[in-house]
């Protein structure tokens, strides 16, 4: 089944306490992303990745790091967490091509900072 | 110029009417108009999309209307469902760039 995993799917962490979202995508998609979901601003971009190696700023950028070392996979790593990094994340991944392409969302993450 | 803005931020339709929900734009280079839908607990997923060289696509009981001119588009929900209650995206983008530029969403909940 074609799809988009993360994990986990909930959690709570504490202020500084460094910690990783991963994401792999079975469909050999080029392009991955990373988003947050806050009430009232809909979904914003953190990192994007057009393929292995390469990664772009989104947005939103600040607090988060990202790396793409294999096509399946897009890691969202937040090395010193705070509070108003409560959020809800989603990764993404799409095919690349001249036109675009429907986008594939993972489960989410609903990742708490106390 | 890279803002999607939508509208209602909530909307409440009775079974079987229609609902609509808006969105407008300003930057003349997108050319790719996708509505996402999404469930509570689910990641959004692709409902439907445009590209400008139309002025609507139909798919079942939904429909976008693209206004270019007005640079305006909206999704039409006939015949509304309760299975229809979530929140829906709208999006754009342009070829020479993948990122979706997302509206701030909109709640949609069909009373039985």
């Amino acid at each position: 089944e074609a799809q988009v995993t993360q994990n986990p799917r909930y959690l709570i962490t504490v202020t500084g306490k460094k910690l990783t979202v991963t994401c792999s995508q079975n469909m050999n998609h080029e392009y991955m992303s990373w988003y947050r979901q806050d009430p009232g601003l809909g979904l914003r971009q953190i990192y994007y990745s057009m393929n292995v190696e390469v990664t772009d700023k989104g947005d939103v950028p600040e607090g988060y790091k990202v790396s793409r070392k294999e096509k399946r996979n897009f890691p969202l790593i937040l090395e010193s967490p705070s509070p108003n990094q409560t959020s809800l994340y989603f990764c993404a991944s799409s095919l690349q091509g001249q036109l675009n392409t429907e986008a594939f969302f993972g489960q989410g993450t609903r990742l708490t900072v106390v | 110029q890279q803002q999607v803005k939508q509208s209602p931020q909530s909307l409440i339709v009775q079974k079987g009417g229609i609902s609509i929900i808006n969105c407008a734009y300003e930057n003349t280079a997108f050319d790719y108009f996708p509505w996402y839908q999404q469930f509570p607990g689910k990641g959004p997923a692709l409902l439907i999309a445009i590209r400008p060289d139309v002025s609507e696509k139909k798919e079942g009981r939904f429909t976008i209307s693209f206004n270019k001119s007005a640079k305006q588009f909206s999704l039409h929900i006939m015949d509304s469902q309760p299975g229809d209650s979530a929140t829906y995206f709208c999006a754009a983008s342009t070829s020479s760039n993948y990122q979706l530029i997302w509206g701030a969403g909109t709640k949609l909940i069909i009373k039985p």
